[in-house]
């Protein structure tokens, strides 16, 4: 089974500012296979990017994502106060699907 | 409107059976491979179950093997997870998600609380 850790486990910024939120995977992961989620409280996930730098749809240009390997990063150019909320990656390999345990962007 | 709906969650004692069921409306079912994903209170995802488009095929996280089972309806348009010998651990939200072509979760459902205790 592929683990994926994030990091930081909180970021603490203000609207206007950058974040850059990491996952790391335990083994290699196909860039096509990994995914990052926003999760509001009471709501369920919503997709944000695929294949590690493909944005969904309806998803605005200030989240891109990049990466490849083990190191895959999530980054939101300038944060709107809708951005704060819980982001998991995900990655899929060999018929399992893991997701990491998310990163926390609260308002500093 | 593209939609998935679950239904079938509540408070069930340890060793318990409960059926979710999860119905889709607004896309092409039967072209999608279909999951559960489940949120126990204030913890993070984890992946539960996937089948195929045509049942042939299913995968489960090791926690869940032997007790959970996965399977869909066409004719209904529908998702079912059948849980057996239930555990407090097993206490959870648990999601309907489609899945995109990449191995993706693209469309998600409300979800379903699943109580375990006595």
């Amino acid at each position: 089974e592929i683990v994926l850790t994030q990091s930081p486990g909180t970021l603490s910024l203000s609207p206007g500012e950058g974040a850059t939120l990491s996952c790391r995977a335990s083994q290699s992961v196909s860039s096509s296979y990994l995914a990052w989620y926003q999760q509001k409280p009471g709501q369920a996930p919503r997709l944000l990017i695929y294949a590690a730098s493909s944005r969904a749809t309806g998803i605005p240009d200030r989240f891109g994502g990049s990466g490849s390997g083990t190191d895959f990063t999530l980054t939101i150019t300038r944060l709107e106060p809708e951005d704060f909320a819980v982001y998991y990656c995900q990655q899929y390999g060999s018929s399992q699907i893991t997701f990491g345990p998310g990163t926390k962007v609260d308002i500093k | 409107e593209v939609q998935l709906v679950e239904s079938g969650g509540g408070l069930v004692q340890p060793g318990g059976s409960l059926r979710l069921s999860c119905a889709a409306s607004g896309l092409t079912f039967s072209n999608s491979w279909m999951s559960w994903v489940r949120q126990a209170p204030g913890k993070g995802l984890e992946w539960v179950a996937n089948i195929k488009q045509d049942g042939s095929e299913n995968y489960y996280v090791d926690s869940v093997k032997g007790r959970f089972t996965i399977s869909r309806d066409h004719a209904k348009n529908s998702l079912y997870l059948q849980m057996n010998s239930l555990r407090a651990e097993d206490t959870a939200v648990y999601y309907c998600a489609k899945i995109g072509h990449y191995w993706y979760f693209d469309l998600w459902g409300r979800g379903t609380l699943v109580t375990v205790s006595s």
